[in-house]
């Protein structure tokens, strides 16, 4: 089976624009879920979709949005991007979700200017 | 140690020695924890979980120890390998949302 893939791996930005990123989950899962992290605070849970449906949703602005998609994959989308946006974004896909048995992607290392 | 939220130590043990990673967790209402391991470059791997029912679990050259008196968990790797190193984090459930530690560096020498 295919592991988690995110695209792109790495992405430079300017402060104030916008960004996509996109995850394709395992075949089979139906839960995916988009973390933040940074060396200063570590994993951070952005929101995580079941379904399409979003079914949990961290502490961050509504600069961060998401989606999935009717065949699972999922995006997530940072709005006026801010300096402190630069970080690993990790997706995670799970059968079951709320967390439990998640396999995670190798990240999108963005980088805002 | 690690502590959720805290900044991130570093641990050297030869190889063949077991190593022990400790977290702190601040929730005693959490139940359910997680140890992951995160090599450069790549996204977090489970290592092993354990229910708030239980003080203490095995897996293959790992494992994992509960202590909800003092609300402290640890992560035992025995006879540890160069492959072991990495970046290791705890994580909790606390109602339904994980929270996760900063991680601990460890570094085997060969």
């Amino acid at each position: 089976k295919a592991g988690v893939t995110q695209t792109p791996r790495y992405l430079i930005k300017t402060r104030g624009q916008q960004v996509t990123l996109s995850c394709s989950p395992i075949s089979g899962h139906r839960s995916v879920s988009w973390y933040q992290q940074t060396p200063g605070q570590g994993l951070q849970f952005l929101f995580e979709y079941f379904s399409e449906t979003q079914r949990n949703k961290g502490n961050f602005p509504g600069r961060f949005s998401g989606r999935q998609f009717s065949n699972s994959r999922s995006e997530m989308n940072v709005s006026t991007l801010e300096l402190g946006d630069s970080a690993l974004y990790l997706c995670a896909s799970s059968s079951i979700g709320g967390g439990y048995e998640q396999y995670f992607g190798p990240g999108t290392r963005l980088t805002v200017t | 140690g690690e502590s959720v939220g805290l900044h991130l130590p570093t641990l050297s043990v030869q190889e063949g020695d077991n190593s022990i990673i400790n977290c702190a967790y601040s929730n005693s209402a959490s139940d359910y924890f997680i140890w992951y391991k995160q090599e450069s470059g790549k996204g977090p791997q489970f290592i092993i979980d354990i229910r708030s029912n239980m003080d203490k679990r095995q897996g293959q050259r790992v494992t994992v120890l509960l202590n909800k008196t003092v609300k402290h968990l640890s992560l035992q790797i025995a006879a540890t390998q160069p492959g072991d190193s990495a970046v290791y984090f705890c994580a909790e459930l606390t109602g339904n949302q994980f929270y996760f530690g900063t991680g601990t560096s460890l570094t085997v020498i060969p």
